[in-house]
């Protein structure tokens, strides 16, 4: 049982906007920043956005974060097939002094 | 341009221990706000953080794992080295490891940046 909570997976059509949550508390998400990371099938993941909306240099503008209390939320516009991929969020907790991922969120592209 | 590569055994036996060695450039781990993580993925399964070194040479472990884990640092071979005993078939996983970024006065992680390509390590008999 991960600390944080993601949707075992998300769907939706090309071109499509999906938006993908991540429920904590306040000894995690609540206090510190979010990172999203996307793990194509056989690889490492990847940074897509950090301390809760900053995006690396090269991650398209179609991948953006933001946090509200608790929550986190990634959202993907324009969805392309090559965005098919396995999605996780992760924070800092102070409760557990320790580095916490979700469960990871498999998004699908119909 | 940082990257990281992870080295070690690929079959351990249980009850012995696995030691891994991330070989790292692009970066210097005694420059201040640099750590390096490690973090398992088991076939299939989510990911999981397993420990944190910092440029002085502070160190931040999983609760759940804190007793079978030591990382190590060696700055002038630029290796992290993550030693962990005791192993048993459930430890059987991919081993990633992490440039991190993290606060040069609270210590807080901020982000794993880049990630290395991983090693897979089963456990068994």
């Amino acid at each position: 049982q991960s600390v944080l909570t993601q949707p075992p997976s998300a769907s939706g059509t090309p071109g499509q906007r999906v938006t993908i949550s991540c429920s904590g508390s306040s000894s995690n998400i609540g206090t510190r920043t979010v990172n999203w990371y996307q793990q194509l099938p056989g690889t490492a993941p990847k940074l897509l956005v950090y301390s809760d909306d900053q995006r690396p240099s090269g991650v398209p503008d179609r991948f953006s974060g933001s946090k509200s209390g608790t929550s986190a939320s990634l959202a993907i516009s324009g969805l392309q097939s090559e965005d098919e991929a396995e999605y996780y969020c992760a924070t800092w907790d102070d409760s557990l002094n320790g580095l916490v991922f979700g469960g990871g969120t498999r998004l699908n592209v119909l | 341009q940082i990257t990281l590569k992870e080295s070690g055994p690929t079959l351990v036996k249980p009850t012995q221990t696995l030691t891994l060695t991330c070989t790292f450039s692009g970066f210097s781990l005694s420059t201040s706000g640099v750590a390096v993580g490690w973090i398992r993925q088991p076939p299939g399964k989510a990911l999981e953080w397993l420990s944190l070194i910092y440029w002085d040479d502070d160190k931040r472990y999983s609760p759940s794992l804190k007793s079978r884990l030591t990382i190590t640092k060696d700055t002038s071979k630029n290796q992290v080295v993550l030693k962990m005993t005791n192993m048993d078939p459930v430890d059987t996983a991919t081993y990633y490891c992490a440039h991190a970024i993290v606060g040069e006065y609270s210590y807080i992680w901020n982000r794993f940046d880049p990630w290395g390509q991983g090693t897979l390590v089963t456990v068994s008999s």
